[in-house]
């Protein structure tokens, strides 16, 4: 049972370049969620999918595109990555239980956007 | 215009002391409140929790209090040992339709054998 997954861990990008951060969970979670985190903003939602085939926008989506594979994978898309898109990003997944959410986190890809 | 709020960047302790992390949220519609502990190089870990039909929660080492009236929630960790040296996050979530959580800039906690 490894939880959520992440690849790549680290990942250096020249402005314009794209790239895709692919992230899988094996808990069968509904829930599905990428943040990203940057010096003294906390996380940040960019998108999340409350389901499969379902995917909305978080408060931060300009610049990412996301797919919701199937139930395991959700993955982040940059189709022309700047600078502003260095930071730390993190997948999650959720579980409800009598409506209350508990998120469990990948470790997280690295982005430097040169 | 952040919801969630955690005014100390980080904070010190001596190993065996008391803990105390606050934060404090502005939207009265959150009704579940949660802390993530986060090491370097890792993802948040959830850490405890608390509804908002409770005003406290006991796990251990770890208490969470809320104060409704304030819009003021704590975590106290007693006694603090130097494996607590990590980042804490609060986070808050909306029983509104969607469960969107929406999480503090974080503390960083020190705590020094």
């Amino acid at each position: 049972n490894a939880g959520v997954t992440q690849t790549p861990k680290f990942q250096v990008l020249k402005t314009g370049q794209s790239m895709t951060l692919q992230c899988a969970q094996d808990m069968n979670h509904n829930s599905m969620y990428w943040y990203r985190q940057d010096p003294g903003m906390g996380l940040r939602l960019i998108y999340y999918s409350a389901s499969e085939g379902t995917t909305d926008k978080g408060e931060v989506p300009n610049g990412y595109n996301v797919s919701r594979l199937n139930k395991r994978e959700f993955s982040l898309r940059l189709e022309s990555a700047a600078p502003s898109q260095t930071s730390v990003y993190f997948c999650a997944s959720s579980e409800l239980r009598l409506l209350e959410e508990t998120q469990y986190f990948g470790p997280g890809t690295r982005l430097l956007v040169l | 215009d952040q919801q969630v709020k955690q005014n100390s960047p980080s904070l010190s302790v001596q190993e065996g002391r008391i803990s105390i992390l606050n934060c404090d949220y502005t939207n009265s519609m959150f009704d579940y409140f949660l802390w993530y502990k986060k090491y370097p190089a890792e993802g948040p870990t959830f850490l405890i929790s608390i509804s908002s039909i409770k005003d406290k929660n006991e796990d251990g080492r770890f208490t969470v209090f809320l104060n409704k009236s304030a819009k003021h929630l704590s975590l106290h960790i007693v006694p603090s040992q130097p494996g607590d040296s990590a980042v804490y996050f609060c986070a808050a979530s909306a029983n509104t339709g969607g469960f969107k959580t929406i999480f503090g800039a974080g503390t960083r906690l020190f705590v020094k054998a």
